[in-house]
């Protein structure tokens, strides 16, 4: 099946500092991408759509200066969080649809912790 | 608007004996119904689909699932579970119209040996 790559796997940073986590879609375009989020032992909570070219759309209660989307090619997506701040540290998915749009496939999560 | 129950939080079943996960949906157009699992601390891999056609979807590993409209679930199945289907599986949903997926809260399956 498709493969969609995360990295880093695991990050740590100070608070008050910037990390940027990347997707990318090894075998396939991505002509759109989503991010969530995942507490632990909890369900996955959409922030944003992604869409090659465009300004990512975010969902309700997401900070978009917060949560920086980029989405350059149809292979890259990038999620930056900015001054993060302990609360912050959660398991970040993304995820990617094929041309057909019928499957999505999410690649292997990243952990962030801010100390 | 488009939701998915997902009504079990534990399943445990012996090794060997069918496993079961049940899931419903509402959505408003047709439905798009998909099974992934999360093994810990990594990503979600996908099992299997139903978009149209055959009620009966097989996916990986032995997994099939069943569409059905009138009862509005997409319940997912194996005969014969093994220890290593012990994981955190994911039922979603979306409509024909949107591309953004919808995720019960997850079941966590425990086989024993």
């Amino acid at each position: 099946g498709a493969v969609v790559s995360q990295h880093p796997s695991r990050v740590i940073c100070k608070s008050g500092t910037s990390v940027k986590i990347e997707c990318r879609s090894l075998d396939f375009q991505a002509t759109t991408m989503f991010w969530y989020r995942q507490f632990p032992k909890q369900s996955l909570m959409l922030m944003a759509t992604s869409n090659e070219g465009s300004k990512a759309t975010y969902e309700q209660g997401v900070e978009k200066d917060k949560f920086l989307i980029n989405h350059a090619s149809l292979t890259l997506s990038t999620l930056t969080v900015t001054s993060a701040h302990p609360e912050d540290s959660s398991f970040y998915i993304c995820s990617a649809r094929d041309s057909s749009g019928n499957t999505i496939y999410f690649g292997e999560g990243s952990w962030l912790t801010v100390v | 608007a488009q939701s998915v129950a997902q009504p079990e939080d534990q399943v445990n079943v012996a090794e060997g004996n069918p496993l079961t996960v049940k899931c419903t949906y509402s959505v408003s157009g047709n439905p798009y119904l998909f099974w992934y699992v999360q093994y810990p601390n990594r990503g979600l891999q996908f099992l299997l689909k139903y978009i149209t056609g055959d009620n009966l979807v097989k996916g990986s590993y032995g997994f099939e699932a069943e569409f059905n409209k009138s009862q509005t679930s997409f319940h997912l199945k194996k005969p014969s579970a093994l220890v290593s289907d012990s994981a955190l599986y994911f039922c979603a949903v979306r409509d024909s119209n949107d591309y953004k997926l919808s995720f019960g809260a997850g079941t966590t399956v425990t086989v024993r040996a």
